[in-house]
């Protein structure tokens, strides 16, 4: 079964500062997909980016990026310009490609970002 | 605003009882799943429906059940609740069931409080 594994239960970074949030996961599958989501206070849960594993490029989107490492199963997430927007939990989450009898997402248990002023 | 509909935002009962959640996905969208979060288990995954017919079973009690009705919405039936159920459920949709580039959106939630 996959699993996926965040580290970091909390972490803090000055607004205009990077910051890098953490994520590992477990497959035996080859092709599948990487979900970052965001929570912030309001509960609603916000899709930050998407990373196809078979996609060598690492996804991007405006001030967030990914660094997919497949062979060592990692998928870290980087803010960069941090703004107090981005206070929120952050969620990485797995996804099997070939969906079949499920395309559920598994998630792991997330990060909370601080940003200070 | 992700499009996805879910309602009540908030419910509070009482131990024993019955409610419903009521999901509407965005427009198009065929698949729907719902979630529970909670702060022990975190978020996992309950189950899913495509098109109306139920696809796949996550971590679902037997006291919990869901159905997909023929325009799309859905609905999520919590029965003999205990304190335990308290909760954020989720209920998210995509457009197809097994397409490469199927990407769940989220409601906003539905808050239950057991006391």
């Amino acid at each position: 079964a996959q699993t996926v594994t965040q580290s970091q239960p909390e972490m803090s970074v000055q607004e205009a500062e990077t910051v890098t949030l953490s994520c590992t996961y477990d497959t035996s599958e080859s092709d599948y997909y990487l979900f970052w989501y965001k929570q912030p206070p309001s509960r609603q849960m916000i899709l930050v980016i998407r990373q196809e594993a078979y996609k060598q490029q690492n996804a991007t989107e405006n001030r967030f990026s990914v660094n997919f490492q497949k062979a060592a199963k990692s998928f870290s997430l980087k803010i960069s310009d941090s703004q107090l927007g981005d206070a929120a939990m952050y969620f990485c989450a797995y996804r099997t490609f070939y969906g079949g009898a499920t395309n559920k997402l598994i998630f792991g248990t997330g990060t909370l970002l601080a940003v200070q002023p | 605003d992700s499009g996805v509909t879910q309602t009540p935002k908030h419910l509070i009962t009482a131990t024993g009882q019955r409610v419903t959640l009521r999901c509407s996905p965005r427009s198009g969208d065929l698949s729907v799943y719902w979630y529970q979060q909670s702060l022990d288990q975190g978020l996992q995954f309950l189950i899913q429906y495509y098109n109306g017919e139920e696809r796949a079973k996550g971590n679902i009690l037997e006291r919990f059940s869901a159905q997909q009705f023929p325009d799309l919405h859905s609905e999520l039936n919590l029965s003999s609740l205990e304190l335990g159920d308290s909760a954020l459920y989720f209920c998210a949709s995509s457009l197809r069931r097994t397409s490469g580039a199927d990407t769940q959106y989220f409601g906003p939630g539905t808050r239950l409080t057991v006391l």
